[in-house]
């Protein structure tokens, strides 16, 4: 069974650093890897998704890669703002499982000003 | 405007009731989701449709029931056997099996 892990489980920054937030997962065979934010109290918002076949996902700020060998996926921030406060989440979609996508834990991130 | 709503926000179930979530979406997207999520923990599946009149258990179907009658509606009923009700439910719809899942807002479910 598909395991997917986050590392660090919370995470504190000054504003203007670079971070990047990691994501493992136990099955290579994915279909895709996707990363969302989540506000307090608020639904998922998606940030990247990641094809199998793909290296990495670009959007402003962030960029995400994947390593689907190794079983990983980071998510870099660059340059930070409080306003990226929230908990990041990753999620894999299965070769052989279309509808159910598995979560990890997320990574709460914390910019101060 | 096109998304997903949930409703309500916050659900307070008394011991042994039945509570029903609402969930909507106008994205045209055939398939649907439930998912609950516990305090600091990922999401988990609880319910998914692919299609009108079609619906699949997810890792944590037991004490849940869902219908799906119309493609625009999945509600999700929280029967008394679900005896650890309290979480945020969240849904989501994706045009395909294979594609991008869109959340709602969700719903806080707390027991009195």
């Amino acid at each position: 069974k598909q395991e997917v892990t986050q590392i660090p489980a919370a995470l504190s920054v000054p504003e203007g650093e670079n971070l990047v937030l990691n994501c493992s997962f136990t099955d290579s065979a994915i279909y895709n890897l996707q990363w969302f934010r989540q506000d307090p109290g608020k639904g998922l918002t998606s940030l990247l998704l990641i094809q199998s076949s793909q290296r990495e996902q670009t959007s402003g700020r962030l960029n995400a890669s994947l390593d689907k060998s190794s079983g990983r996926s980071t998510l870099y921030i660059a340059a930070s703002q409080p306003g990226d406060s929230a908990t990041y989440l990753c999620a894999v979609l299965h070769n052989n499982a279309g509808n159910m996508l598995t979560f990890g834990g997320g990574t709460r991130l914390m910019v101060k000003p | 405007d096109g998304g997903i709503t949930q409703s309500p926000k916050y659900l307070f179930r008394k011991e042994g009731q039945n509570v029903t979530l609402s969930c909507e979406q106008n994205l045209n997207h055939d398939a649907m989701y439930w998912y609950r999520q516990d305090p600091g923990q990922g999401l988990r599946l609880i319910y998914y449709s692919q299609i009108v009149n079609d619906f699949q258990k997810g890792d944590i179907a037991e004490g849940y029931s869902v219908s799906r009658e119309k493609k625009e509606s999945f509600p999700l009923t929280v029967t008394s056997a679900q005896k650890n009700p309290t979480a945020f439910y969240l849904c989501a719809s994706s045009s395909g099996t294979w594609e991008t899942q869109y959340f709602g807002p969700g719903t806080r479910l707390l027991v009195l």
